[in-house]
């Protein structure tokens, strides 16, 4: 079956990076898109960003832009997520997500790692 | 502010029907066909209950079940059962701006 973990969270001072992991199997890693999706302590899901099967095409939320930077490694069948210049406000659960085909939705979902920003 | 608009709360007794609605706009869910919804537990990831506005992945129980009339979107659970007590998202895609994503702000569902 589809297996998403995550790993790489922890406590980060506000301004300093860290790069997030998500280890795939169970499917064909390079035949589908990948997102991050973050929830913050009691609230709702956001989407952060997307990058396509090819890794050619990538997407962000504008909270995002210019901060984080999503990559994908076939050879580890692995998901990243560098994330430089962190703020207090990305403190969240970051998941990993499985697109589907035709992006028009998540159909398998990690556990999620926790960052927290603070000093 | 979520980009999508959810009630912040739903109950109902075993064995009722509930409707959670998810309000967009034009750019979004009047839009696209790319409704979903995920059920998430206290602690737990998403889990994907309704795609494309009406469809039911594999192993997800007959009892939830989607629609979609112009911008706004409704997931009904019949025969409510006390696992269901979660909360749910609904989420689309969106163009208002760029390539995006928009979630609805989530609900919360008691089952009484």
């Amino acid at each position: 079956q589809v297996l998403l973990v995550e790993s790489g969270g922890g406590v980060v001072q506000p301004g300093r990076s860290l790069r997030l992991s998500c280890a795939a199997s169970g499917f064909t890693f390079s035949s589908a898109p990948l997102h991050w999706v973050r929830q913050p302590p009691g609230k709702g899901l956001e989407w952060m960003t997307s990058v396509s099967s090819d890794g050619v095409r990538k997407f962000y939320a504008d909270s995002v832009k210019g901060r984080f930077t999503i990559s994908r490694d076939t050879s580890k069948n692995t998901l990243f997520l560098h994330m430089d210049n962190l703020r207090r406000e990305d403190t969240a659960m970051y998941y990993c997500a499985r697109g589907s085909p035709a992006w028009s939705y998540f159909d398998s979902w990690g556990q999620g790692t926790l960052v927290t920003v603070s000093s | 502010q979520s980009a999508l608009t959810q009630a912040a709360s739903v109950s109902g007794s075993p064995g009722q029907s509930i409707t959670i609605s998810c309000t967009g706009t034009r750019n979004d869910i009047a839009h696209y066909g790319s409704v979903s919804w995920y059920q998430q537990h206290p602690g737990k990831a998403p889990k994907l209950i309704i795609y494309d506005v009406s469809h039911r992945p594999s192993g997800i129980s007959d009892r939830f079940s989607g629609s979609k009339s112009d911008n706004t979107a409704s997931l009904t659970i019949s025969g409510l059962q006390a696992d269901d007590e979660a909360d749910y998202y609904c989420a689309s895609y969106s163009n208002a701006l760029s390539f995006d994503w928009v979630f609805g702000g989530g609900t919360k569902l008691t089952v009484l």
